[in-house]
């Protein structure tokens, strides 16, 4: 069984710019969450999504947003890049919210 | 708020030694506590996890125990192999909206010296 799979696995960006992070979950995982994982601050929850709806949402600015489609593959989109939005972004599958989390390998995301 | 402590920071040991990495949380309600291993490269690996109903879970060399009532718990990796090396976060999940949100701790990294 295929792991959770992030593309692209790098990215660089200039700061105004936006970008789009696409994580296909486990098959048969319906839930999908997204964290931002900085050497200062950690793993830090952005949302999650179950069944294309978000369930749940991290103390983030609107800068950054998500979806689920119906094959429950999600996307985050960050829009007006900033150069504190360097970080690698990760996202865990679940067969539902309250299920084990798998990571991906996530996107490594540097603003200049 | 939600809040996960995990100490130490780093830790180094010798290679067939014990280490033990321990976390403290501060909702009351969370009942689930996952272990995750980091490599260089790589996302989050789940190692063990312990649910609030269990005192103590094995599996090899790794253990974790949990203390509901000093709401800490901890990992336990005896006989450590260099293969060890890496990053261990711990997390406590809260409960919201109906889901459930993982808070991670900081991080630890763990060398295992030959």
């Amino acid at each position: 069984k295929a792991g959770v799979t992030q593309t692209p696995r790098y990215l660089i960006k200039t700061r105004g710019q936006q970008v789009t992070l696409s994580c296909s979950p486990i098959s048969g995982h319906r839930s999908v969450s997204w964290y931002q994982q900085t050497p200062g601050q950690g793993l830090q929850f952005l949302f999650e999504y179950f069944s294309e709806t978000q369930r749940n949402k991290g103390n983030f600015p609107g800068r950054f947003s998500g979806r689920q489609f119906s094959n429950s593959r999600s996307e985050m989109n960050v829009s007006t890049l900033e150069l504190g939005d360097s970080a690698l972004y990760l996202c865990a599958s679940s067969l539902d919210p309250t299920g084990i989390q798998y990571f991906g390998a996530g996107t490594r995301l540097s603003v200049l | 708020g939600e809040n996960v402590e995990q100490h130490p920071s780093t830790l180094s040991v010798q290679e067939g030694d014990s280490a033990v990495i321990k976390c403290t949380y501060s909702d009351s309600a969370s009942n689930y506590f996952p272990w995750y291993k980091q490599e260089l490269g790589k996302g989050p690996q789940l190692i063990i996890d312990i649910r609030s109903n269990v005192g103590e879970k094995k599996d090899q060399r790794i253990a974790v125990t949990l203390n509901k009532t000093a709401k800490h718990f901890s990992l336990h990796i005896t006989e450590t192999q260099p293969e060890d090396s890496a990053v261990y976060f711990c997390a406590a999940s809260i409960s919201q909206g109906g889901s459930e949100k993982l808070v991670f701790g900081k991080g630890t990294k763990l060398t295992v010296n030959p």
